[in-house]
């Protein structure tokens, strides 16, 4: 298995446009998790989905945000319209059944918005 | 609510020195512990996990750690350190019986000097 896919790896916008980061999880993980990493507050989880279905998003930070999973092999984060604080490292994490094994973490999408 | 707690932001230790990179919790059921390694540029991965069992957790790359439920503590070990052992460190939980939601530490820099 190839892991975790996200793409792009980075991403220049300016502000007031829209952003859409994708990933991949890996086939047969039935959770899918979406993280942001900043220096000022570390690793904040935005959403998870359970089979395809989003179970808590209290993490997602405003209205600007939304996020979607289709299907079991695809996900998307979207932020419109984009802001300079939401420059950031965004990574896609999934994880079979409980979780009791870790989570695959994708490489993330470095995302400045300018 | 739980927690994960990285006193040390930044953890010096000369080469082939033993290294600790600690981590305490506060949780209000059983806890399931992870650490994970993050170089960088690149996502973070998987190195050990305390489910239940042996108190001493043997993972990837020679790391270990203890799972220490009087002092809600679980820290990193490394015998002897590597330079290739310089990189972020996080500390992460989850409440057994719980749903998926991870939190994370704020992570700890090792930096390994030659």
């Amino acid at each position: 298995d190839a892991g975790v896919i996200q793409s792009p790896r980075h991403e220049v916008t300016e502000m007031g446009q829209e952003v859409t980061l994708r990933c991949k999880p890996i086939s047969g993980h039935d959770y899918l998790f979406w993280y942001r990493q900043t220096m000022m507050r570390g690793l904040e989880l935005l959403i998870y989905f359970n089979n395809n279905v989003p179970i808590d998003d209290s993490g997602m930070p405003e209205d600007r945000f939304s996020a979607k999973m289709p299907n079991a092999s695809f996900s998307t984060l979207k932020i419109q319209p984009s802001e300079p604080r939401d420059s950031a490292v965004y990574f896609c994490a999934s994880s079979p059944g409980t979780g009791r094994g870790g989570y695959t973490f994708g490489s993330g999408t470095r995302l400045t918005v300018v | 609510a739980q927690s994960v707690a990285q006193p040390e932001d930044q953890v010096n230790v000369a080469e082939g020195n033993p290294l600790t990179v600690k981590c305490t919790y506060s949780v209000s059921g059983n806890p399931y512990l992870f650490w994970y390694v993050q170089y960088p540029n690149r996502g973070l991965q998987f190195l050990l996990k305390y489910i239940t069992g042996d108190n001493l957790v043997k993972g990837s790359y020679g790391f270990e750690a203890e799972f220490n439920k009087s002092q809600t503590s679980f820290h990193l070990k490394k015998p002897s350190a590597l330079v290739s052992d310089s990189a972020l460190y996080f500390c992460a939980v989850i409440i057994t019986g719980g749903y998926q939601k991870v939190t994370f530490g704020i992570g700890t820099k090792l930096q390994v000097i030659p």
